[in-house]
């Protein structure tokens, strides 16, 4: 059965202070693992799509990296505004569905 | 470029009662998904559109029921409101069945009283 792990449930960092966010998954044949943003009580916001192990992907502060069993989401010298949950996604073999983490809670302290 | 819209974005509704939420998928894309998400978890599939069929659909009872237009837009309908029913409903679209990146609307938060 596809499973998506989002650890730590929540983060809280001083602005400034680098750290990242895990997303170990096991699925039947990845076709992609989607990393997403999420504001209270909005829709998820699209940051990256990773395909094959070794690939990376940047945004501003955000760095996505893929493994064959985890991906990071490095976040380097945060600003409050980074604060959001972060959510992780994989897409498998045939499926059409995102298969979802819990998501990780992101809290920045000026 | 208006990106995918839903509505309401918020409702209350009664047990035992129907709903319907509507989307608008973002211009090009002809795929819709359905997600339903609870506090403090990640959104859970529900079903797909594309050519106005039903492709897929996830572990939800048959009074989860949608439809998909000409034109791409979809309801999602909910028959016999549980309370458990309140989350927020998520539309994503994407430009095929097995497309890139979905991208989702502000969702409808639906509490059932």
């Amino acid at each position: 059965e596809d499973q998506v792990t989002q650890s730590p449930e929540a983060l809280r960092l001083q602005e400034g202070e680098s750290s990242s966010l895990n997303c170990s998954y096991t699925v039947s044949g990845l076709r992609g693992l989607f990393w997403y943003r999420q504001d209270p009580g909005k829709g998820p916001e699209f940051l990256f799509t990773l395909y094959s192990a070794g690939e990376e992907k940047e945004k501003e502060r955000l760095k996505a990296t893929l493994t064959k069993k985890e991906s990071f989401l490095h976040i380097t010298a945060p600003k409050p505004e980074d604060s959001a949950t972060y959510l992780c996604a994989v897409r498998s073999g045939s499926n059409y569905q995102l298969i979802w983490g819990a998501g990780t809670k992101l809290i920045i302290k000026p | 470029d208006a990106g995918v819209t839903q509505s309401p974005t918020h409702l209350i509704k009664t047990r035992g009662q129907q709903v319907t939420l509507r989307c608008s998928p973002k211009s090009g894309h002809d795929t819709v998904s359905w997600y339903q998400q609870a506090l403090g978890q990640g959104p859970q599939f529900i079903f797909q559109y594309y050519e106005e069929e039903e492709r897929q659909r996830g572990n939800f009872p048959d009074r989860f029921s949608g439809h998909q237009f000409p034109n791409y837009s979809s309801e999602l309908n909910v028959n016999a409101l549980l309370l458990g029913d309140s989350a927020l409903y998520l539309c994503a679209s994407s430009p095929t069945r097995f497309g890139t990146e979905a991208f989702f609307g502000q969702g409808t938060r639906l509490t059932v009283v």
